[in-house]
């Protein structure tokens, strides 16, 4: 089985914090995503990753970064975190163009 | 820009209707389509993916079709049951590398 795993299912964090969100898999697959997740805005694309130290911003990449160093790997980084970045955080890994994706568990992040 | 929608936004259904998802998409440079299901604060599980060259997909009571010219895909569930109970979420995958999402289709299903 394909597997995404994210490193915490929930986490508090306070304003200002550097916040590390880990995602990982296991099918070699080339491209990685992340997405943010709130009521009545969907799915928002944050950043997304073809290759490793590669990336491309999303919709929404203001406040974050990422780091993609292993191709297994790919981090999502809120340099200093702020209210309005709790939400739902969900990790996603792909193979090449005509292949299925697959989601982490996510994680649902609180900033106070 | 791609722009994914789907309808109707919620549906509550008796156990053992037969049920229509709609989803639609502006753009028909895509390599393909995905249906996911998200339970309540948990990530998404993928149930179906129909390629831009297929028409149809089935996987248990699950049938998926797409009209790639028309840019419309439909999910179709069989005997409904209170554990299909969940939001269904569409996908394209365009020529862009990145996939759009559709806002989802709120289901429950009463026992």
């Amino acid at each position: 089985d394909v597997k995404v795993t994210q490193s915490s299912r929930y986490l508090v964090k306070r304003t200002g914090e550097k916040v590390f969100l880990e995602c990982v898999q296991d099918m070699d697959h080339e491209n990685m995503f992340w997405y943010r997740q709130d009521p009545g805005l969907g799915l928002r694309l944050i950043y997304f990753s073809y290759d490793v130290k590669m990336k491309e911003k999303g919709d929404i990449p203001e406040g974050y970064s990422v780091s993609r160093e292993k191709k297994e790997r790919f981090s999502l980084i809120l340099e200093s975190a702020s209210t309005n970045q709790t939400s739902m955080y969900l990790c996603a890994s792909k193979g090449q163009d005509y292949t299925e994706a697959f989601f982490g568990q996510g994680t649902r992040l609180t900033v106070v | 820009k791609q722009e994914v929608t789907q309808i109707p936004a919620a549906l509550s259904v008796p156990e053992g209707e037969n049920l229509v998802l709609n989803c639609s998409f502006t753009d028909s440079a895509i390599y393909n389509l995905q249906w996911f299901r998200q339970d309540p604060g948990k990530g998404l599980t993928s149930l179906l993916l129909i390629q831009s060259s297929q028409r149809e997909q089935t996987s248990g009571r699950l049938n998926a079709s797409l009209d790639k010219s028309s840019g419309r895909s439909t999910l179709y569930i069989a005997a409904s049951q209170p554990g299909d109970s969940a939001t269904y979420l569409c996908a394209v995958y365009n020529y862009g590398q990145n996939f759009v999402f559709g806002p989802g289709t709120r289901l429950s299903v009463l026992p």
